[in-house]
């Protein structure tokens, strides 16, 4: 089974500083993807990046980019120039494989507040 | 327009009624999900369903019974609801190559 551990249940900084969430993952899966999705206060899910295993190069989105460790397992989520509008839960997930029925393992969440 | 829709947004109910969740995704999508967000935020998978066809059911108990008449609509009733039944349940839907796409959830409270 996959578990995926998010240890930092709260965080907070600075408007306009650089944040990172982090992530770890245990599997025994070689092809797999990982998310990071926002939940802000309106409780939607809204994913924010994703990654396919089988590539080396760090997904980026705009602000946001993850450093993905494979042999650590490990996927991080780095937020630059944060914005009030980052304030959200952020949650890691893991799919096992991209046959489209494959459910999403989550982490238990970090709650990111940005301060301004 | 809305990709993945659910309704109600909320609902708040006695123990021991019992009530229905409907979702509906108009992306052409073969697999539909419902997740479980518990007090904690913690959020996890119950049922899935691929073109109709139960593929995941994760222990929950046989109070809850999700039904697919087509592949566009996943419902979810609850029977007999009980005080730890409150939470958010979320509706979802992928395809192959694609990402989950997820409904604004349910916040099921009862009382």
């Amino acid at each position: 089974a996959q578990t995926v551990t998010q240890s930092q249940p709260e965080m907070s900084v600075q408007e306009a500083e650089t944040v990172t969430l982090s992530c770890t993952y245990d599997t025994s899966e070689n092809n797999y993807y990982l998310f990071w999705y926002k939940q802000p206060p309106s409780r939607q899910m809204i994913l924010v990046i994703r990654q396919e295993a089988y590539k080396q190069q760090n997904a980026t989105e705009n602000r946001f980019s993850v450093n993905f460790q494979k042999a650590a397992k490990s996927f991080s989520l780095k937020i630059s120039d944060s914005q009030l509008g980052d304030t959200a839960m952020y949650f890691c997930a893991f799919m096992r494989s991209n046959f489209g029925n494959e459910k999403l393992t989550f982490g238990t969440g970090t709650r990111l507040t940005i301060i301004p | 327009d809305t990709a993945v829709s659910q309704t109600p947004k909320y609902l708040v109910t006695q123990m021991g009624n019992d009530k229905s969740i409907k979702c509906e995704q108009n992306l052409g999508h073969d697999t539909m999900y419902w997740y479980k967000q518990d007090s904690k935020k913690f959020l996890k998978i119950m049922f899935s369903y691929n073109n109709k066809e139960l593929i995941i059911n994760e222990t929950v108990p046989n109070r809850f019974s999700p039904k697919s008449p087509d592949k566009a609509h996943l419902n979810l009733h609850i029977n007999s609801l009980e005080l730890g039944d409150s939470a958010v349940y979320f509706c979802a839907s992928s395809q192959v190559g694609a990402t989950s796409d997820f409904g604004s959830g349910t916040r099921l409270t009862v009382v």
